[in-house]
């Protein structure tokens, strides 16, 4: 099972926003509202920033959100801050015995 | 707080078996609502599920590296283990332990991961 697309590399400045793009098929993204995004800083365990497509654990800022679109998600993080530097995956449930897949990930650069 | 901790050698020789451990503390690995799973990630890049694990030992391991994996649960010592057989260069990786909370299928809680190294 292949992995889900993203942008290598997606860049912007403090206080902007940027968006991040996860595209799948209807086996994975497109069928199922199990779509979940993680930030990993270097060095760092990955940690859950956004589940079920929308869904914001508690404790992580309000400056991220998700949704989804066909068979592409997207994770937006807005009011970008030094501190969101980082790689950034997604991941969704996928009817096949992979159960689980990931996606390339895509390294977020502050300017 | 639910932590994870994994543990277990950092160097093994091609053609042997990996073996880790993690340990949950600040919850129960018996509770019904999470499966316990395995990721890993090859240095400079993406993450890879290995496979997962419920209470009741029911397993399921990600195609790619079915016939080499093993997975069990240790209620008693509130651990579940990782087998991985036949390892060779390409199983280097830093290795996660993550709770799945079973309702969303989301990875909640994570290790801090322990670097494999597969040399001779």
């Amino acid at each position: 099972q292949s992995a889900l697309t993203q942008p290598a590399s997606v860049s912007g400045s403090p206080g902007q926003s940027i968006t991040i793009s996860c595209t799948g098929t209807s086996s994975d993204v497109g069928g199922y509202d199990y779509v979940s995004w993680y930030q990993q800083h270097p060095g760092k365990a990955p940690k859950v920033m956004i589940y079920e497509v929308t869904d914001r654990p508690s404790g992580v800022s309000n400056r991220f959100s998700g949704s989804k679109s066909g068979n592409t998600a997207s994770l937006t993080i807005s009011g970008l801050q030094a501190e969101d530097e980082a790689d950034y995956y997604c991941s969704s449930y996928i009817s096949n015995n992979t159960l689980y897949v990931f996606g390339t990930g895509t390294k977020v650069t502050v300017l | 707080q639910v932590q994870l901790q994994e543990s277990g050698p950092g160097l093994v020789k091609p053609s042997q078996t990996l073996s880790l451990t993690c340990s949950v503390s600040g919850g129960s690995i018996s509770s019904g609502s999470y499966y316990w799973t395995w990721i890993r990630q090859p240095a400079g890049k993406g993450l890879e599920w290995i496979g997962r694990i419920y209470t009741s030992g029911s397993t399921n391991y990600n195609p790619s590296l079915k016939s080499r994996v093993t997975t069990s649960v240790d209620t008693s010592k509130n651990q579940f283990s990782l087998k991985l057989t036949s390892v060779t260069a390409a199983d280097t990786a830093m290795y996660y332990c993550a709770r799945l909370v079973a309702a969303g299928l989301y990875f909640d809680y994570w290790g801090l991961g322990t670097l494999v190294t597969v040399s001779s």
